[in-house]
C-alpha cells in the first residue's frame, strides 16, 4: 500500500528557507511512471499547488511562487524533498504532498496523499 | 492565469441532491477532477476526469462538463457527504503548464 509522509520544521524564520521532505512507501520512486507533487493549504483556506516533479527530472511549477520554489528526488532515500526560499507569513500553511498524474498523461489527478505537516512562518 | 470559479457554499437537506459548479473559461475543453475534504484531513478524489468515480467511491457522486461550467452532484445526500469540495484542471498554454485548484466550495447538510 502507497504510503506518503511529509517532515520538516514546523516552524520557519521570514526572509529563511523552508525545507520539506516527504517520504515514500509501498513504492520505488525509479520504478514509478507517477509525477509526485507538493500542494498546500493556508489555515481556512482553499488549496494551492506548488509543483510536480517525476524522478527522471522532469519539473513544472507553480508560476504564482516566482521562482522561490524548488523540487527534488533523493533516488537513495526514495524521496522528494521541497525547498521555498524567502518565505513570510503568506507561506504559512498545511503542506501536503501527493501522488500525481502519469508521466504521458499530466492532465490526471492526485490520488494519494500524505497527512499533511503545518509549517508556520514566524519570527 | 487560468481561473476557476466555485460558489463558497451550497446547503441542502439529507436525502436531497447537492449540485456543485466549477467555472471556467471553455472548461469543457479540459479535464475537470473533484476532491472532497473533510475537516482536518487530507483531500480525497471522488470525481476524475470529468465523470468517472475512481474504485471506492459511492455511486451517488457523478460529474459533468460541458462549455464553461463542471458540476459535480452529489445524490441521495448523506450527513457523511458534510465536507468542503474543489474543482481541478492542469491547464496548458505555450509559455507554461500549472495544475489550477477551484477556491472550494462548503457543503453543509442540513
Amino acid at each position: 500500500q502507497l504510503q506518503l509522509q511529509e517532515s520538516g520544521p514546523g516552524l520557519v524564520k521570514p526572509s529563511e528557507t523552508l525545507s520539506l521532505t516527504c517520504s515514500l512507501s509501498g513504492v520505488s520512486i525509479t520504478s514509478s511512471t507517477y509525477y509526485w507533487g507538493w500542494i498546500r493549504q493556508p489555515p481556512g483556506k482553499g488549496l494551492e499547488w506548488i509543483g510536480i516533479i517525476h524522478h527522471s527530472g522532469n519539473t513544472y511549477y507553480n508560476p504564482s511562487l516566482k521562482s522561490r520554489g524548488t523540487l527534488s528526488v533523493d533516488t537513495s532515500k526514495n524521496r522528494v524533498s521541497l525547498k521555498l526560499n524567502s518565505v513570510t507569513a503568506a507561506d504559512t500553511a498545511v503542506y501536503y504532498c501527493a501522488r500525481g498524474p502519469p508521466n504521458y498523461d499530466t492532465y490526471g489527478y492526485y490520488d494519494f496523499w500524505g497527512q499533511g505537516t503545518l509549517v508556520t512562518v514566524s519570527s | 492565469s487560468y481561473v476557476l470559479t466555485q460558489p463558497p457554499s451550497v446547503s441542502v437537506a439529507p436525502g436531497e441532491t447537492a449540485g456543485i459548479t466549477c467555472g471556467g473559461d471553455n472548461i469543457g475543453s479540459k479535464s475537470v477532477h473533484w476532491y472532497q475534504q473533510k475537516l482536518g484531513q487530507a483531500p480525497v478524489v471522488v470525481v476524475s476526469y470529468d465523470s468517472d468515480r475512481p474504485s471506492g467511491i459511492p455511486e451517488r457522486f457523478s460529474g459533468s462538463n460541458s462549455g464553461n461550467t463542471a458540476t459535480l452532484t452529489i445524490s441521495r445526500v448523506e450527513v457523511e457527504d458534510e465536507a468542503d469540495y474543489y474543482c481541478q484542471v492542469w491547464d496548458s498554454r505555450s509559455d507554461h503548464s500549472e495544475v489550477v485548484f477551484g477556491g472550494g466550495t462548503k457543503l453543509t447538510v442540513l
